[in-house]
């Protein structure tokens, strides 16, 4: 059975500081996406990361995947209050579209 | 291109009861998954419809059912509700066949806006 942890499960920084997102998984997966929801929202798409070594970044989000070490980053640059939310990675299965969600992180970002 | 849409916004039941919730996939998606997000937590897959056949399930007991139709919406029916069904469930739809972009192969998921469901 695929399992997802992500951590910290809790992040509380100051603007302008940087931190990153960890998501580790069980089992050999070739997808990984990274979503954001905002309290009693949906899930909002932010990266797909779909081989060894992806790298892809969105404003001050930069996401990361190492398919070998089962290990994906998300990283946060120069935090400002918007990006305020909780972030779930998720893994999809080698075959179909089926996903499994991490915990999920909620990130609050100080003045 | 229309978005993925879920029915209703807010529902709210007693113990025992029975809730259907609608669910209409983007255009040209032709496979439709269904998530339950309990408080606090990441989405659980409950099962996935892909042209009108269930196509895998997920961890829930079999009074969690649903149907997909021809033009590929859905909806997902729960039997004889628990206090622990209180949730936010969330459709998806895809385009079902692999799509080839760049240098891999993906099935991304649009999420719909979801129903919020409570049971007391």
């Amino acid at each position: 059975e695929l399992k997802v942890e992500q951590n910290p499960l809790f992040l509380s920084m100051q603007e302008g500081k940087n931190y990153t997102i960890y998501c580790n998984y069980s089992t050999t997966s070739d997808r990984l996406y990274w979503y954001r929801q905002d309290p009693g929202k949906s899930l909002e798409s932010l990266f797909v990361l779909l081989s060894n070594g992806a790298v892809k970044q969105e404003g001050r989000l930069m996401a990361s995947l190492d398919t070998k070490a089962r290990l994906s980053t998300l990283h946060i640059t120069a935090a400002v209050h918007d990006l305020s939310a909780t972030y779930f990675c998720a893994v999809g299965e080698t075959s179909g579209s089926r996903l499994t969600f991490g915990e999920g992180t909620q990130l609050t970002v100080n003045p | 291109e229309t978005g993925v849409t879920q029915s209703p916004t807010h529902l709210i039941k007693t113990r025992g009861q029975q809730v259907t919730l609608r669910c209409s996939s983007q255009s040209g998606h032709n496979t439709v998954s269904w998530y339950q997000q309990a408080l606090g937590q990441g989405p659980q897959f409950i099962f996935q419809y892909y042209r009108e056949e269930e196509n895998g399930r997920g961890n829930f007991p079999p009074r969690f059912s649903g149907l997909q139709f021809p033009n590929y919406s859905s909806e997902l029916n729960v039997n004889a509700l628990e206090l622990d069904d209180s949730a936010l469930y969330l459709c998806a739809s895809n385009g079902g066949a692999d799509r080839s972009r760049g240098t891999g192969t993906y099935n991304e998921q649009f999420f719909g806006p979801g129903t919020r469901l409570t049971v007391l």
